[in-house]
């Protein structure tokens, strides 16, 4: 019973290039939430996914960056025009189903070190 | 909106004794969550500890327990008998209802031999 998988683990881009970073989320999970973790900071909320829907993306920046969840394979997050501010560690998060008040775990991947010169 | 503050920047404990962090929290809703995760120098997000506010008795995971006070809005985490490996950085963190988690800023704890 695999994990959340995120690849790649770390990703290289020069300013002006597009990253794009997957996410496979558990078996049986179809919520998706992605987090950014700036160094020495703690995780900030980005983007709440299911699939073939945006749940919540009040913590995206509006400009380069989106998200999807395709009915078939990993989400995506896609940054386009990189700036060295993007650089940062990039988490998934995946959920089962879950009724509106009832709290599980949220199960992490390992992240993606995306980093921008 | 939620707020989760974290004002320990860093911790040390000697080997063996317990340490309690602390986590206090801020939120408009009323039913929430709180959970204790653990970030070693790997980078992984590792799932420590579950507090739901509607339980009414603290939660315990083997030597990791969260002393809930919800009238203070504290949610501490205690690490009973300190091992070196748990020298790491510990995110406190809300939920909301859609799972959607608020994190502290952490405490880098580093256990002392």
């Amino acid at each position: 019973n695999a994990g959340v998988m995120q690849n790649p683990r770390h990703l290289v881009r020069r300013r002006g290039q597009e990253a794009r970073l997957r996410c496979s989320p558990m078996k049986g999970h179809s919520h998706v939430y992605w987090y950014r973790q700036l160094p020495e900071e703690g995780l900030k909320f980005m983007v709440y996914l299911q699939k073939e829907n945006i749940i919540d993306e009040s913590g995206m920046p509006k400009e380069r960056f989106s998200a999807e969840f395709p009915k078939e394979g990993p989400s995506i997050l896609r940054i386009q025009q990189v700036v060295r501010g993007d650089s940062a560690a990039y988490f998934c998060a995946s959920s089962p189903p879950h009724l509106r008040g009832l709290y599980t775990e949220a199960f992490f991947g390992q992240g993606t070190r995306l980093t921008v010169v | 909106a939620q707020k989760i503050t974290q004002t320990q920047p860093g911790m040390f404990v000697q080997e063996k004794e317990a340490v309690t962090l602390d986590c206090t929290y801020d939120t408009s809703d009323q039913s929430y969550g709180l959970f204790w995760y653990k970030q070693p120098s790997s980078g992984e997000m590792i799932f420590l500890i579950y507090q739901g506010s509607y339980d009414e008795q603290n939660a315990t995971e083997g030597r990791y327990s969260l002393n809930f006070q919800k009238a203070r809005k504290s949610a501490n985490l205690v690490i009973s008998a300190s091992q070196l490996g748990d020298s790491a950085m510990y995110f406190c963190a809300a939920s909301n209802a859609g799972n959607m988690l608020t994190f502290g800023g952490g405490t880098r704890l580093m256990v002392k031999p």
